[in-house]
């Protein structure tokens, strides 16, 4: 069974700070590995995705995040935090195309002016 | 840019009562979901629909529970008789067969309240 494991509920940065949300996946299969954010009120959109291509993936509004296989790990990082950055971060695994998806908890990121 | 719409954005139903769910997906995709979030909590995978039929359902999918792709745009998530725990934020999604595009594109939700 997949799970996703996000290490911390709430992040809190000041504006212009690195961004660092952790994501942790088990798999018994290659994942395919999803960020999604979510502002107050909205959908949830896509940031980017990890579909065994690059391990490093760069997605919208400056956010990157690295597959670690040996640590099973998918971080979601951006260099300096932006206040239109506060949303909800959810990480999200899938077992193959077409799949369901399975999502962490989610990570509340406030930025701080 | 093509998206999901959900409708109503907020139901407001009384407990035993019959509530339908209304999505109409992206045009050319052929995987459609739902999805929910109880307020507080993570978002949970419901059902996956494919090729006119469920390809997958979860635990939370009881019989209470029905989708339909009633023509050719529409996907609905039907409760037959909803309890006080069916008050959630339902999402619709829908993904395309293209190999390239491996992420499901989601509405905006219905938030879902049982009185």
């Amino acid at each position: 069974a997949q799970s996703v494991t996000q290490l911390g509920s709430h992040v809190s940065v000041s504006e212009g700070a690195l961004v660092l949300l952790r994501c942790n996946y088990s798999s018994s299969v290659p994942p395919y590995l999803f960020w999604y954010v979510q502002y107050p009120n909205q959908g949830l959109q896509l940031l980017l995705k990890y579909t065994s291509a690059a391990t490093l993936v760069k997605g919208i509004n400056g956010f990157e995040a690295e597959f670690k296989k040996s640590e099973t790990s998918f971080h979601l990082t951006k260099p300096s935090a932006h206040m239109s950055d506060a949303a909800e971060y959810f990480c999200a695994v899938s077992d193959h195309q077409g799949g369901k998806l399975i999502f962490g908890q989610g990570t509340e990121l406030s930025v701080k002016p | 840019e093509p998206e999901v719409t959900q409708t109503p954005s907020h139901q407001v139903t009384q407990m035993g009562q019959e509530v339908i769910l209304r999505c109409v997906p992206i045009s050319n995709h052929l995987y459609f979901y739902w999805y929910r979030q109880i307020l507080g909590q993570k978002v949970e995978f419901l059902v996956s629909f494919y090729n006119n039929e469920i390809s997958e359902k979860s635990e939370i999918f009881d019989d209470q529970f029905s989708v339909e792709r009633p023509d050719g745009s529409n996907f609905t998530l039907k409760i037959r008789s909803t309890k006080l725990e069916d008050s959630a934020m339902y999402f619709c999604a829908s993904k395309g067969t293209d190999s390239m595009n491996t992420e499901a594109f989601f509405g905006q939700g219905t938030r879902l309240t049982v009185v």
